[in-house]
Formats: C-alpha cells, structure tokens, sequence
C-alpha cells in the first residue's frame, strides 16, 4: 500500500513568509510525527499526535511553529515568519501502535529560507 | 536529560565488519532502534531490540544491548558499498509513543 507522503518536496521561501508543511500518514496508523533534520544535527523530535490525546508539543523550537492533524489523518506542520535558522529538512512519520512502535518516514520536505 | 549520543563518522573497507555504537538515557526504555537513511529518502527501521533482551541477530546484523550502560551497538558484518548510509539509533521513551533519536552515523564503505 501507500507510504508516507509530504508535500511540497522542496519549498523555497523568504525570510518573514509563512509556511504550511503537509504529511500523508499511512491510513489506519494511530500516531503521526513531526521531526526537523539539519545538516550535521541529526534528527530533532517536534511534535507527535496519538488518537484523540493531546499532541505532545514539547519538541517546538518556538511559538512560530505551529501543527494540527485533522480528523486523525492528515497533518500540516506551520511555521511562520520564517528565519533562515529553519532551513532543515523537515520528515513526517506514522506508526500503528501496539507492536513495535515502527516508525514509517516519508521522503521529507526540504526548507530553504533566503 | 534525553540525549542518544553516537558517533558522527565510521570507516571500512568493503567486507569488513562495522560496529556502530550508541549510548541512550532512559534506563526503562522498552524498545531501542537502528534505522538507515540512504541519500535523499527518508529513514527506514533497519532493526530493533527489545530491551529484555541482550542481543539479536538478523542475517548480516548484530545488535548488543547492554542496558546496565545503557550502550547499543550495531555490528554489520561483510560490509558493502551499499550499506553506505547514515545510521540513527532510537530509543523509544516508556510511556506514550515518543521516540527520541540520536544524530546519526555516517558509515562510508570503501571499495
């Protein structure tokens, strides 16, 4: 079946616009996943949404980052007034839960901010 | 804190054996991961162990738990240049779905 997937693949912006990130889960997965890769930083955690609880948000840089996941499916990541500190590539994952907490990643959304 | 530290850069010849390494905080973590990354794409779970157990075999992988020091490592054997890629270990936080990630290894083959 279907994979992850996130739009646009790559997004070129000014610094000061707003941005909206999209991921596609795998359907049926429970828990969505947004992290941030820079290069030479590895992978920074963001946000995560399971079910109906609250989202943990305890991964956002700033208050200038922003998501929701909409009727348990897609999710938008939102950053806005960009800065050219949030160039980064940014992945989405989805994982079905119990088992083994198997994280399926999308090909990610590359930021550039000029 | 929630740092999973692992080395930046490894080495080896074509054949050779790699050895990853990887030290994570959570001493009640249940799950722990190794994903690749392959240039361009997104990360793919390679493997993972469960932590009641201390070490797990699949074909050319290994991976050593030892929890009292809280170190993981991955051991690929016969390494080829296709194995060229970066490697994250993972810890899965007890409680919840988080999973935190360390920064990755970039692992070079040479032919």
């Amino acid at each position: 079946g279907a994979g992850v997937s996130q739009s646009p693949s790559n997004k070129v912006t000014e610094k000061g616009k707003d941005v909206e990130l999209r991921c596609d889960p795998i359907s049926g997965h429970t828990a969505l996943y947004w992290y941030r890769q820079s290069l030479g930083q590895g992978l920074e955690f963001l946000i995560y949404f399971q079910g109906n609880s609250a989202p943990d948000k305890s991964g956002l840089p700033s208050d200038r980052f922003s998501a929701e996941r909409t009727g348990g499916s897609v999710s938008t990541l939102t950053i806005q007034r960009t800065q050219q500190e949030d160039s980064a590539v940014y992945l989405c994952a989805s994982t079905s839960a119990p088992g083994t907490y198997e994280q399926y990643f999308g090909p990610g959304t590359r930021l550039t901010v000029t | 804190g929630e740092d999973v530290e692992q080395s930046l850069f490894l080495s080896v010849r074509e054949g050779d054996s790699s050895v990853i390494n990887c030290t994570y905080t959570d001493s009640s973590s249940t799950y722990l991961y190794w994903y690749k990354q392959e240039p361009g794409a997104g990360l793919q779970l390679l493997t993972y162990i469960f932590s009641n157990m201390d070490m797990k075999q699949d074909q050319r992988l290994t991976v050593l738990l030892n929890k009292k020091d809280k170190h993981l490592s991955l051991r690929i054997a016969d390494t080829q240049t296709g194995d060229s890629a970066i490697y994250f270990c993972a810890e899965k936080k007890t409680g919840g779905f988080k999973t935190i990630f360390g920064a990755g290894t970039r692992l070079f083959v040479k032919a």
